[in-house]
């Protein structure tokens, strides 16, 4: 079946501008998590759902970062008036559940200029 | 933060040898997991080892794990050239599964 899919796979923003970026993961995939990997470093884990709840979102860095997932099934990541430091790649995951592993998507490449 | 760090950063073998990378972590785990990543790809994920085990075997993979020590070791063995990527270990520490990774080894296999 198809694996979780991100979108778009890159995007240049300007500094300043807000984004968004798109996670579907597989289906029936209880569990969604959202993680930064900047160039040349391990991914660092920013927020966790369960369904449409979100347990954990005690990586996102500041409050210009908001991350959804209204149904339970695709998620979208909100960067608001974005600053260079939030350039990375945006990798999204799901799981069948807690305890299982996860399956990540090829990530969102972000450029803020 | 990262919690564990692999050990060497970098590791160039000729295609049919051995590759061994380390990872060492912090606190108490729920699980070790190792995943593997292509140059500007997603991450896949490799082999999962739960603390109360020692040792788990993957194909040409295996793993073994010293909670006393806090370390864990990824043996590939008959390195191929299509092994060439980052190899990140990631600890699960109980807490809704949410992944902790190190800061990866790149492992390069040359013909």
């Amino acid at each position: 079946g198809a694996g979780v899919s991100q979108s778009p796979r890159y995007k240049v923003a300007k500094r300043g501008q807000d984004v968004a970026l798109r996670c579907d993961p597989i289906s029936g995939h209880v569990s969604l998590f959202w993680y930064q990997q900047a160039l040349g470093q391990g991914p660092e884990f920013l927020t966790y759902f369960q369904n449409e709840a979100q347990l954990d979102k005690s990586g996102l860095p500041s409050d210009r970062f908001f991350a959804e997932r209204p149904e339970g099934s695709v998620s979208t990541l909100k960067i608001q008036r974005t600053q260079q430091e939030d350039s990375a790649v945006y990798l999204c995951a799901s799981s069948l559940d807690t305890l299982y592993e996860q399956y990540f998507g090829p990530g969102t490449r972000l450029t803020v200029t | 933060s990262q919690q564990g760090e692999e050990d060497p950063q970098a590791l160039s073998i000729q295609e049919g040898e051995n590759a061994t990378m380390n990872c060492s972590y912090k606190t108490s785990i729920n699980n070790l997991q190792w995943y593997r990543q292509n140059s500007g790809r997603g991450l896949v994920h490799l082999i999962l080892i739960r603390s109360n085990e020692r040792e788990k075997h993957s194909g040409r993979l295996r793993v073994t794990l010293d909670t006393s020590k806090k370390s864990s070791s990824l043996l590939i063995t008959a390195s191929r050239a299509a092994d060439t990527a980052s190899y990140f270990c990631a600890t699960d520490l109980g807490g809704g599964n949410k992944l902790t990774f190190g800061t990866g080894t790149q492992l390069k296999v040359e013909l």
